[in-house]
């Protein structure tokens, strides 16, 4: 079946501009997480989304970034007046209930550049 | 202190070697342990788990997590150059959803 898909692929945007960053997860999976991976930095993590509850926001790194899950399904993250510090890959990941033994697919991300 | 530690390398072997990648951890409710692969312009890919302490067995790939020492590993034998990746630790307390990553160790394997 089809994997988690995130477009688009790469993103090249100026300085205080705002971007949107889309996640499209496996079928069925109740589960959602954004990360941002850095050079060197490993995966941080953003925002997990597990069904109707409350989304933990508690991995966002400034009030510029917010993320909705419409439906329980496709997900927009938006960076809004990008800095250059925000250039990294940003990678989308479901999994079918999101706790315990569960097994996060990654997408293949969405690389920005903030020039 | 980041609660897992990963050296990003590089770290460059000619095929045929056995590598050993390693991660430290500092959070000991940490229970399910994960070796994730990712290539060049990929999102990771999960390659072993293992749940609490001992070790995992899986074709070249051999996973190991000793609790009391904090540290995890993981073995590949006969490398290959198809093994060349970002080779991610990963850990979660299977009580919560949050799973910790290392940084990451690029891997290269010379044909």
């Amino acid at each position: 079946g089809a994997g988690v898909s995130q477009s688009p692929s790469n993103k090249v945007t100026e300085k205080g501009k705002d971007v949107e960053l889309r996640c499209d997860p496996i079928s069925g999976h109740t589960a959602l997480y954004w990360y941002r991976q850095s050079l060197g930095q490993g995966l941080e993590f953003l925002i997990y989304f597990q069904g109707n509850s409350a989304p933990d926001k508690s991995g966002l790194p400034s009030d510029r970034f917010s993320a909705e899950r419409t439906g329980g399904s496709v997900s927009t993250l938006t960076i809004q007046r990008t800095q250059q510090e925000d250039s990294a890959v940003y990678l989308c990941a479901s999994s079918l209930e999101g706790w315990g033994t569960d097994t996060q697919y990654f997408g293949p991300g969405t690389r920005l550049t903030v020039l | 202190q980041k609660e897992v530690e990963q050296d990003p390398g590089p770290l460059s072997v000619p095929e045929g070697a056995i590598v050993s990648l390693n991660c430290t951890y500092s959070n000991s409710a940490f229970q399910y342990f994960m070796w994730y692969r990712q290539y060049s312009r990929k999102g990771p890919e999960l390659l072993m788990y293992t749940y609490s302490s001992g070790n995992k067995e899986d074709g070249r790939f051999t996973a190991q997590v000793d609790k009391s020492s904090k540290y995890i590993s993981l073995f590949i034998r006969d490398s290959q150059p198809s093994d060349s990746a970002t080779y991610l630790c990963a850990m979660r307390n299977t009580g919560g959803f949050k799973t910790i990553f290392g940084a990451g160790t690029r891997l290269f394997v010379k044909a």
